[in-house]
């Protein structure tokens, strides 16, 4: 089974302090992704990276940067945080699109920046 | 602009009885089409998907369609138990973008 593990299931922040968010999978996967679920908004994607060091933006990339040095382990970066980033926020992985193989999720972590 | 949507935000059905949940789309290029569902505090997990040579895909309990020429998919859960009660995303793709655009969710509530 794959798994994706996220390090904080809660977190709690001021704002204007830098946050890491960590996230780590054991399959060897070369996509990894970063979300964040909003109620009535869905699923909508930060950043996504296909290899090592390759990062490219997704739908909302305002606030925050990402890092991949290793291949299992893609964190998420809130250079500043502000009260609009509290949210839930979801890391996930999977293989090439070309083998048609669904992105799997961590359990999330929830993050309240006060 | 939403190109995954889903107009029902709540779903609430019998147990025993079917679920019928529904997606649409606006993007002609989607060609990969996915379920998760979605328990509180946890992530989503994939139930089901169907690629777009397919109109039909099932597994046990759950059946996907897929209307191409509305732009619309739908997922049936026959029967219904309470264990199903979450928030169902439909979620839709590209070949070879490695990217999914998720609509908006359902919540289904299943009641004995």
């Amino acid at each position: 089974d794959v798994k994706v593990t996220q390090s904080s299931r809660y977190l709690v922040k001021r704002t204007g302090e830098k946050v890491f968010l960590e996230c780590v999978q054991d399959m060897d996967h070369e996509n990894m992704f970063w979300y964040r679920q909003d109620p009535g908004l869905g699923l909508r994607l930060i950043y996504f990276s296909y290899d090592v060091k390759m990062k490219e933006k997704g739908d909302i990339p305002e606030g925050y940067s990402v890092s991949r040095e290793k291949k299992e382990r893609f964190s998420l970066i809130l250079e500043s945080a502000s009260t609009n980033q509290t949210s839930m926020y979801l890391c996930a992985s999977s293989p090439p699109t070309d083998t048609y193989q669904p992105q799997h999720f961590g359990d999330g972590t929830r993050l309240s920046i006060l | 602009d939403q190109q995954v949507k889903q107009n029902s935000p709540s779903l609430s059905v019998q147990e025993g009885r079917i679920s019928i949940l529904n997606c649409d789309y606006t993007n002609s290029m989607f060609d990969y089409f996915l379920w998760y569902k979605k328990y509180p505090a946890e992530g989503p997990t994939f139930l089901i998907s169907i690629s777009s040579i397919k109109d039909k895909n099932e597994d046990g309990r759950f059946t996907v369609f897929l209307n191409k020429s509305a732009k619309h998919l739908s997922l049936h859960i026959v029967p219904s138990q309470p264990g199903d009660s979450a928030v169902y995303f439909c979620a839709a793709s590209i070949y070879n973008t490695d990217k999914l655009i998720f609509g908006t969710g359902t919540r289904l509530q299943v009641f004995p």
